[in-house]
């Protein structure tokens, strides 16, 4: 069974422009979740989707971010314009719909470097 | 403000000695505690959990203590060896409302041959 895929793996822009981050979950995987971690420290909740519906997006740093995912698939993350601070590594993790203590697997990030 | 902590960014032990790894935590709403290990270039990977019902999980080598009256968990590796060479976060889960998993900051073990 394939794992959790990202693409693409390293990403390095020019501070206003617009970079698109795709995550492919586990085949029947309902949620899927973006995470982040900058500069060593923590890492932090994005959003979280069931199926295709935003379920919590409470971690998304500000409007600049757009996360789709289309048809309950795959899923989309949209930095525009990009900033400095946006610099990191973007995790996506994926669970089945009724995990309920929590574990979820995570795809190897994309790494985003912003100039 | 940080909800789990892992206060020692590095460890460094002896390759068949005992790796102890800590965190701490303040949010008595999470009832379940995972430790997931990071190799470099790849996502993190879960290694063992540990419900707040519990205070002790065990899987082969490794380890996991829950102290609830402290918020203070810790894995326990033994014995040590140059493969678990990797960064290791807490993280720590509420299933009665957000779905997500809060982290720590993660503690750099290497495990000297």
């Amino acid at each position: 069974e394939a794992g959790v895929t990202q693409f693409p793996s390293h990403s390095v822009i020019e501070k206003g422009q617009t970079v698109t981050l795709r995550c492919d979950p586990i085949s029947g995987h309902d949620n899927l979740y973006w995470y982040r971690r900058v500069m060593g420290k923590e890492i932090k909740f994005l959003l979280h989707f069931v199926k295709e519906s935003k379920q919590d997006e409470s971690g998304m740093p500000n409007n600049r971010f757009l996360a789709e995912r289309t048809g309950g698939t795959y899923s989309t993350l949209k930095v525009q314009p990009a900033e400095l601070e946006d610099s990191g590594v973007y995790f996506c993790a994926s669970s089945p719909l009724h995990r309920g203590w929590g574990e979820q697997y995570f795809g190897p990030g994309t790494r985003l470097t912003v100039t | 403000d940080q909800q789990v902590k892992q206060n020692s960014p590095s460890l460094s032990v002896q390759e068949g000695r005992i790796s102890i790894l800590n965190c701490d935590y303040t949010n008595s709403m999470f009832d379940y505690f995972l430790w997931y290990k990071k190799y470099p270039a790849e996502g993190p990977t879960f290694l063992i959990s540990i419900s707040s019902i519990k205070d002790k999980n065990e899987d082969g080598r490794f380890t996991v203590f829950l102290n609830k009256s402290a918020k203070h968990l810790s894995l326990h590796i033994v014995p040590s060896q140059p493969g678990d060479s990797a960064v290791y976060f807490c993280a720590a889960f509420d299933s009665g409302s957000a779905r997500q998993l809060t982290f720590g900051s993660g503690t750099q073990l290497t495990v000297l041959p």
